[in-house]
């Protein structure tokens, strides 16, 4: 049974790119949420996917957007990239209507030069 | 909003010794609390969730919190530490804004390291 996998594990972009990054959900599972995890810090909630669409979100700029397709695997977006944007990015998938548990994947390890 | 504060950014504990990594949340309504655990260059691994159906907690690995409404606190400890627990663990605290969804509101993180 594969886990949440992640593409790509590395990136690297410079100021004012375009990157976007891929996720596939855990068998079964049919919500994915997208974190960023700066160096030395905690993870910090981007926003979350169900059902293709956006049902929450965290205090990010509109710099950063997502899609779900319909096979509930996501891509995150990030435009006019940043120095400070350089983070790992980690996608995680649930199942709706249940605890909630979320399952990580590895991550995308994001440096803007 | 929710929060999650966890005191000591570092710990050290000797082989053997009790580890305890300390996290006190707030929430103003009765929360779900988690402990994820991080191994470097790779995602969170979930270790415990507390879902109100029990204070102590027993996870994965030998590691268990309990949660004490009063103090606000979900400490997560382990009897004897193993040179394989030196990692960065993650207090989390979930909170629902619409309904039937959840986001994780993470602490800041403890990084444990044992000596031999």
């Amino acid at each position: 049974d594969a886990g949440v996998t992640q593409s790509p594990t590395h990136l690297i972009k410079t100021r004012g790119q375009q990157v976007t990054l891929r996720c596939s959900p855990k068998s079964g599972h049919d919500t994915v949420s997208w974190y960023q995890q700066a160096l030395g810090q905690g993870p910090q909630f981007i926003f979350q996917y169900y059902e293709e669409e956006e049902r929450q979100r965290g205090n990010f700029p509109d710099r950063f957007s997502g899609h779900q397709f319909p096979n509930y695997s996501s891509e995150l977006n990030v435009n006019a990239l940043l120095l400070g944007d350089s983070a790992l990015y980690l996608c995680a998938s649930s199942l709706s209507g249940t605890d909630e548990k979320l399952f990580f994947g590895s991550g995308t390890q994001l440096s803007v030069l | 909003a929710q929060s999650v504060t966890q005191l000591g950014s570092h710990v050290s504990v000797s082989e053997g010794a009790l580890v305890l990594l300390r996290c006190n949340y707030s929430s103003s309504v009765p929360p779900y609390l988690f402990w994820y655990v991080q191994y470097p260059n790779q995602g969170l691994q979930l270790l415990l969730k507390y879902t109100s159906a029990a204070t102590l907690v027993k996870g994965i690995n030998g590691f268990e919190a309990e949660f004490k409404k009063s103090e606000t606190s979900f400490h997560l400890t382990k009897p004897s530490a193993h040179m394989s627990d030196a990692a960065e663990y993650f207090c989390a605290v979930s909170e629902s804004k619409v309904l039937g969804t959840y986001k994780y509101i993470f602490g800041t993180g403890t990084r444990l390291k044992v000596l031999a």
